[in-house]
């Protein structure tokens, strides 16, 4: 079976801080794709970023990066100089070769970031 | 160019009434997936599209839900004798291509209340 956990339910930080939202994922399969999407209010859920399990290198998106582990299972992601408009509920998905097309979610995180 | 679009937004049912919810997804989107989001959970996984063909139906809770693409663009989710316990934002996502690890791009949602 494959699982996602984000042990994290609520994070409030202040503007300009960096924060890191935890992500802990289970699968059997040798090839995978990991991702990060944000839901704002509006509720269209908006895909942020993706690696698959080949490549472990971590990397920086302007105020983005991500943290890939495998011999943690985990993916984090890390919002540096958080802004307000980063508000939002931050979801880890986990999509694999042997369990079709669809994504497994986590139950998010939801990120408050106080002016 | 225009995004997933989902309507109607808002529906309102009252218990035992039957449902229609409508996918309109980007243009030549070859995949389109069905998830029911429970209030402050992730998305679950319902159903998938590869054109017309639907692929994976595991997802769908009960015989209730019946989905269908027959041109292989606009999909319908249907509800038929709608419980309470169906109250939740159902979401579409379509993908361009069929291969692994390919991001899925989501709609706004319908919100459907069972009264």
């Amino acid at each position: 079976a494959q699982k996602v956990t984000q042990a994290q339910t609520e994070i409030s930080v202040v503007e300009k801080e960096d924060v890191t939202l935890d992500c802990v994922y289970e699968t059997r399969d040798t090839t995978y794709y990991l991702f990060w999407y944000k839901q704002p209010p509006s509720g269209e859920l908006v895909f942020l970023i993706r690696r698959n399990s080949f490549d472990e290198q971590n990397e920086i998106s302007g105020r983005y990066s991500w943290n890939f582990q495998k011999s943690t299972s985990s993916f984090n992601f890390t919002i540096t100089a958080s802004q307000v408009v980063d508000s939002a509920v931050y979801f880890c998905a986990l999509t694999s070769h042997n369990y079709g097309q669809n994504f497994v979610f986590g139950p998010g995180t939801r990120l408050s970031v106080l002016p | 160019g225009a995004g997933v679009s989902q309507s109607p937004r808002y529906k309102v049912a009252k218990r035992g009434q039957d449902v229609a919810l409508r996918c309109d997804p980007i243009s030549g989107h070859v995949s389109l997936f069905w998830y029911q989001q429970a209030l402050g959970q992730g998305p679950e996984f319902l159903t998938y599209f590869q054109n017309e063909a639907q692929l994976d139906k595991s997802g769908l809770p009960s015989d209730r839900f019946f989905a269908e693409r027959p041109e292989g663009s606009v999909s319908t989710l249907k509800i038929q004798r709608t419980q309470q316990e169906d109250s939740a934002v159902y979401l579409c996502a379509s993908s361009l291509n069929v291969p692994l690890g390919n991001e899925q791009f989501f709609g706004p949602g319908t919100r459907l209340t069972v009264l």
